[in-house]
């Protein structure tokens, strides 16, 4: 049984550019919430993602979009990077947007901008 | 809004001590509260978790009780081994709303 896949597992970009980090939920999953992770820093919540909307958002900038596809994977697009950027982002897969199930997570995707 | 607030670490402890995290919590209504683990380059994974006051969350030989009267969830392990260094994360979740995490507090077990 799959867990959550994450891609790429890091990547480096240049201030400026666009990004897009991709999430295969577990199977049986159809909910899928983003968090980013600065070092030395819990997890925020950016957003999630259920029946291919937005449900909920947390406290970031429109350069942060994603999307969701009819099989429940996600996309997530950061523009315009900045320094400040740089974190592990982490996606998380859930049975319904409340979780009541339990969270499943991913490895993670360690961007760095420069 | 609510928030999490744990002990700093790194926390650095010998084989077989006693291991004790802070986390405190603040929240508007009756949330649920979690420990948890991050292994190095490993995503989150759920420790323990307690849903209601008074309640005992325990896995792995840790556990924790969720404490209304001081707005407290305490991670306790009786005898740490090397395996469980780690970056352990107190959290909780109000009705519906996302996981909110507190910073973080590094473990490192030394044979």
């Amino acid at each position: 049984d799959a867990g959550v896949t994450q891609s790429p597992t890091h990547l480096i970009k240049t201030r400026g550019q666009q990004v897009t980090l991709r999430c295969s939920p577990k199977s049986g999953h159809d909910t899928v919430s983003w968090y980013q992770q600065a070092l030395g820093q819990g997890p925020q919540f950016i957003f999630q993602y259920y029946e291919e909307e937005e449900r909920q958002r947390g406290n970031f900038p429109d350069r942060f979009s994603g999307h969701q596809f009819p099989n429940y994977s996600s996309e997530l697009n950061v523009n315009a990077l900045l320094l400040g950027d740089s974190a592990l982002y982490l996606c998380a897969s859930s049975l319904g947007p409340g979780g009541r199930e339990g969270y499943t997570f991913g490895s993670g995707t360690r961007l760095t901008v420069v | 809004g609510d928030s999490v607030t744990q002990m700093e670490g790194p926390v650095t402890l010998s084989e077989e001590a006693f291991l004790t995290i802070n986390c405190t919590y603040t929240a508007t209504g009756y949330p649920s509260l979690f420990w948890y683990v991050q292994y190095p380059g490993e995503g989150l994974q759920l420790l323990l978790k307690a849903t209601k006051a008074d309640d005992k969350g325990s896995n792995k030989g840790f556990e924790a009780t969720y404490r209304k009267e001081t707005t407290s969830f305490h991670l306790e392990k009786g005898s740490v081994q090397v395996s469980d260094s780690a970056v352990y994360f107190c959290a909780l979740r109000s009705g519906n709303t996302p996981l909110v995490f507190g910073k973080g507090t590094r473990l490192s077990v030394i044979a």
